[in-house]
């Protein structure tokens, strides 16, 4: 049975960096028809998409977050981590990492983690 | 961007009642839709997609219909285990994007 759980730093100072890891386990991240990717839900605000990976390599970053954010894969590891650099109070939410159900990054979640809180603050 | 209005954002009924939430898409997305419930604390939870396809083990008295701007997701006999919220999500472009989410209580 698929799992996907997310792991990093609860606490965050601002203009650092920030690194989320998602584990996956009972599914391969390699597997086709399906993309891995992020989405957040900060506090009293609705969700957003940040990216996703497929086919063994592209990316697709929302382009207001495009010039900080990075989402790389290591598949020898069922790991994909996200990197969101020089962070401010804005990017304080819940992480959720996922799998989506869909060819060249087309598609729909299908499957999402439990989340981690992210807050940022000095 | 598409824009996903979702209404309503809090909806109280009772155990049996027939309970429908909307999302209007400001663009057309065909039937590139699906719902979400998302339980406190719990995983988000792929409930539809393309707009009416129940996703597996997924109870039958929820529904999904519409396409191109208006979709609707209908639960027909809400039970108390619905307590919910419920998001809608196009992804009729590589940014998909969600709707506000409906709080749905048991009164």
């Amino acid at each position: 049975q698929l799992q996907v759980q997310e792991s990093g730093p609860g606490l965050v100072k601002p203009s650092e960096t920030l690194s989320l890891t998602c584990t996956v386990s009972g599914g391969s991240i390699s597997s086709t028809g399906y993309f891995w990717g992020w989405i957040r839900q900060p506090p009293g605000k609705g969700m957003e998409w940040i990216g996703s990976f497929y086919d063994g390599g592209s990316t697709y970053y929302n382009p207001s977050l495009q010039n900080r954010v990075t989402i790389s894969e290591d598949t020898s590891e069922s790991q994909f981590s996200l990197r969101l650099h020089s962070i401010t109070a804005a990017d304080t939410a819940v992480y959720y990492c996922g799998r989506g159900r869909g060819y060249s990054g087309y598609g729909f979640p299908d499957f999402w983690g439990l989340g981690t809180q992210v807050t940022v603050s000095s | 961007d598409i824009l996903m209005t979702q209404s309503p954002s809090t909806l109280s009924a009772s155990v049996g009642d027939r309970v429908t939430i909307t999302c209007r898409a400001s663009q057309t997305i065909s039937r590139s839709l699906a719902w979400y419930q998302q339980r406190p604390g719990r995983a988000p939870k792929l409930l539809i997609y393309k707009a009416s396809t129940l996703e597996s083990g997924v109870p039958s008295r929820f529904s999904g219909s519409g396409s191109g701007t208006e979709f609707t997701l209908t639960i027909s006999s809400l039970q108390p285990d619905d307590c919910a919220t419920y998001y809608c999500l196009q992804y009729n472009s590589y940014l998909k994007t969600f709707g506000q989410g409906t709080k749905v209580e048991i009164k």
